[in-house]
């Protein structure tokens, strides 16, 4: 069945370090991709989408492409700041399946002042 | 606020009691997600509707579990005969028809006791 992989937690960095967390996926067609984020004791956000091959989603600093030769969707930020600290998800959804999410088990970053 | 919402937020429960949830997506959508998030994990998916119908039912979904969205709206989900394992968040999320993007509620805590 689809599934995802993502790189296990946590990360602790200093601020305005460079932050990648690695996310691959394992599916029969071409899902729509997203990151979402969880702030401490808040809701899941969506931080960003790419809904076909070579997109590249971005928002607040982050951004990941789609890249379906290497069916992999990682996260990226140049500089992070003490306000990135938080769980990143990342997750897959196939149109074929009712576009349903399928999680990662979630990076939990720390960014240290 | 035009958000997801989900009621009650939190809710305690002794072990072999029932308990209901309430999600209401934001109108537009005509669908409709549940999601069980459990600590340190990321969030699993349990059932869908398409309007009023539930189109899938994940194999989390024990019999013990129901959700209805009888009028395409706002939709519940029920837990009969609750066990110390069924403590979680549960998630509610709704998006635009054949639309990816999820928009997540805040989610009802369940402890049980």
């Amino acid at each position: 069945g689809d599934s995802v992989t993502q790189m296990e937690g946590p990360v602790t960095l200093s601020e305005e370090a460079f932050l990648t967390i690695n996310c691959t996926y394992t599916a029969t067609g071409y899902p729509s991709l997203f990151w979402y984020v969880q702030y401490p004791g808040e809701g899941l956000q969506l931080l960003l989408k790419a809904t076909k091959a070579d997109d590249k989603g971005s928002n607040k600093g982050f951004e990941a492409t789609y890249r379906k030769e290497t069916t992999s969707f990682h996260l990226e930020k140049g500089s992070v700041q003490v306000s990135d600290s938080a769980v990143y998800f990342c997750a897959p959804a196939f149109k074929a399946a009712g576009n349903k999410l399928t999680f990662g088990g979630g990076t939990r970053v720390l960014v240290k002042p | 606020d035009t958000g997801v919402s989900q009621d009650p937020r939190h809710k305690i429960t002794k072990r072999g009691q029932n308990v209901t949830f309430r999600c209401d997506p934001i109108s537009e959508h005509n669908r409709l997600y549940w999601y069980r998030q459990t600590l340190g994990q990321g969030p699993e998916f349990l059932t869908y509707f398409q309007n009023e119908a539930q189109l899938e039912k994940s194999r989390l979904l024990s019999d013990r579990f129901s959700a209805e969205r009888p009028k395409g709206s706002f939709s519940t989900l029920e837990i009969q005969r609750t066990e110390q394992g069924d403590s979680a968040m549960y998630l509610c999320a709704s998006s635009f028809p054949g639309r990816p993007k999820q928009f997540f509620g805040p989610g009802t805590r369940l402890t049980v006791l």
